[in-house]
């Protein structure tokens, strides 16, 4: 099993589409989690942090379930510029990030 | 607002080089990363370094990398003997403490011919 993976994807949504991402990760013993978003042949840039208790930043909430080893990334009301891969990433111990292979958006007028 | 910067942007090498790329992550960060991507894959982890050593690496990264911090401000990474299979995108990123937030650098482009 990978040890991060994400929806295949490519999601084509319309604009003002509600849009969710899921991820799930293989170690349990996972310390931290984030969502970044990387548009092409761009550098990764951070999203959100995701915390145990759920986060919400605008239109965008994450949602973390350690029992299932299971983040989301929730998106509303979406926009042309929200269009991008979203990449799950997962630090598992000390300094050892793990990235998931990202799931592609694209916003349609 | 502090950012990550890397240089060159591109840099295009001969196999069996050697080719030195370069970081200055955000000032008052102490911990410093090295990822690839390979063109339509994922992100993946090279190595950590943290108090002037390496605190984690990856499978990847082998005898033919090294890092090092020559200054208080750049970054390097070393690949001693490029291969073809090198060529990629190699982010910098750096973080204030562990497990937390990470910024990258926008990138090099490395193609090994």
């Amino acid at each position: 099993r990978k040890e991060v993976e994400q929806d295949p994807g490519p999601f084509n949504v319309p604009e003002g589409a509600t849009v969710a991402f899921n991820c799930t990760y293989s170690n349990s013993a996972s310390q931290s989690f984030f969502w970044y978003r990387q548009d092409c042949r761009k550098e990764p840039k951070l999203l959100m942090s995701v915390y145990s208790s759920g986060n919400e930043d605008g239109r965008f909430t994450a949602q973390l379930n350690r029992a299932s080893q299971y983040i989301s990334l929730l998106i509303r009301d979406s926009k042309l510029s929200d269009s991008a891969t979203y990449l799950c990433v997962v630090n598992n111990y000390g300094q050892n990030f793990v990235f998931g292979p990202g799931t592609r958006l694209s916003v349609l007028p | 607002e502090p950012e990550v910067t890397q240089t060159p942007s591109h840099q295009v090498t001969q196999m069996g080089q050697e080719v030195i790329l370069r970081c200055v992550p955000i000032s008052n960060h102490l911990y410093f990363y090295w990822y690839r991507q390979i063109l339509g894959q994922k992100v993946e982890f090279l190595v950590s370094f943290y108090n002037n050593e390496i605190s984690e690496k990856s499978e990847i990264f082998d005898d033919q990398f090294s890092v090092e911090r020559p200054d208080g401000s750049n970054f390097t990474l070393k690949i001693r003997s490029t291969k073809l299979e090198d060529s990629a995108m190699y982010f910098c990123a750096s973080t204030s403490q562990g497990r937390e937030t990470q910024y990258f650098g926008p990138g090099t482009r490395l193609l090994v011919l």
